[in-house]
């Protein structure tokens, strides 16, 4: 089956805190892709990240870095020194060849207190 | 570069009645996509397209028709709108993949569509 969790469904954490969303995959593919997408409070989504299951390089992004662990099945997403304009819902997706689909986890909302 | 458009952004039918929703793309992506986003349940598929005049059903098809008359373009229809459709609603495109990368998708704005 092709799935994937967004275990934390909210958090809320102080600004300036660090702060790790997670995101587990279930998939039979051996090439296979995996997205971030930061949805603000403004509605519409913004593409953040994606990595290519041959990669398991981590990345890092200015305050944004993202863990790819295959062993796990995991591509969790930290966020370093929060600010309150990273409040929003972030949504892990997972592309697989065989089906040329994209599904998407449920999301998990973050929200930064100042 | 506007990118995906999608019009109306917001809409409130009456149970029965019938409407198209409209995703613009001037990227000419080949892929386009249309979600919808319920709470709780992330975005889940409905139909998409791989090119102009070709449609495909995604998770969640029943009780929706698309069409791709024009590559940039792609028609969301509900032929007669039920409470549970209740949603907003999302259109995104994608470039072809190239020298086996997956290209991102982009997305519109999203439509906020009420059934009563």
């Amino acid at each position: 089956a092709q799935k994937v969790t967004q275990a934390q469904t909210e958090i809320s954490v102080v600004e300036k805190e660090d702060v790790t969303l997670d995101c587990v995959y279930e998939t039979r593919d051996t090439t296979y892709y995996l997205f971030w997408y930061k949805q603000p409070p403004s509605g519409e989504l913004v593409f953040l990240i994606r990595r290519n299951s041959f990669d398991e390089q981590n990345e890092i992004s200015g305050r944004y870095s993202w863990n790819f662990q295959k062993s796990t099945s995991s591509f969790n997403f930290t966020i370093t020194a929060s600010q309150v304009v990273d409040s929003a819902v972030y949504f892990c997706a997972l592309f697989y060849s065989s089906a040329s689909k994209i599904i998407f986890g449920s999301g998990t909302r973050l929200s930064i207190r100042p | 570069n506007a990118g995906v458009t999608q019009t109306p952004k917001f809409r409130v039918l009456k149970t029965g009645q019938s409407m198209t929703l409209l995703c613009a793309q001037d990227m000419n992506h080949e892929y386009m996509y249309w979600y919808r986003q319920d709470p709780g349940m992330g975005l889940r598929l409905i139909h998409y397209s791989v090119g102009e005049g070709t449609t495909a059903k995604g998770e969640v098809p029943d009780g929706y028709n698309v069409s791709r008359l024009k590559k940039q373009n792609f028609l969301l229809g509900l032929e007669s709108a039920a409470p549970s459709q209740t949603s907003v609603y999302f259109c995104a495109s994608r470039n072809q993949d190239r020298g086996g990368s997956n290209q991102p998708q982009h997305f519109g704005d999203g439509t906020r569509l009420s059934i009563l």
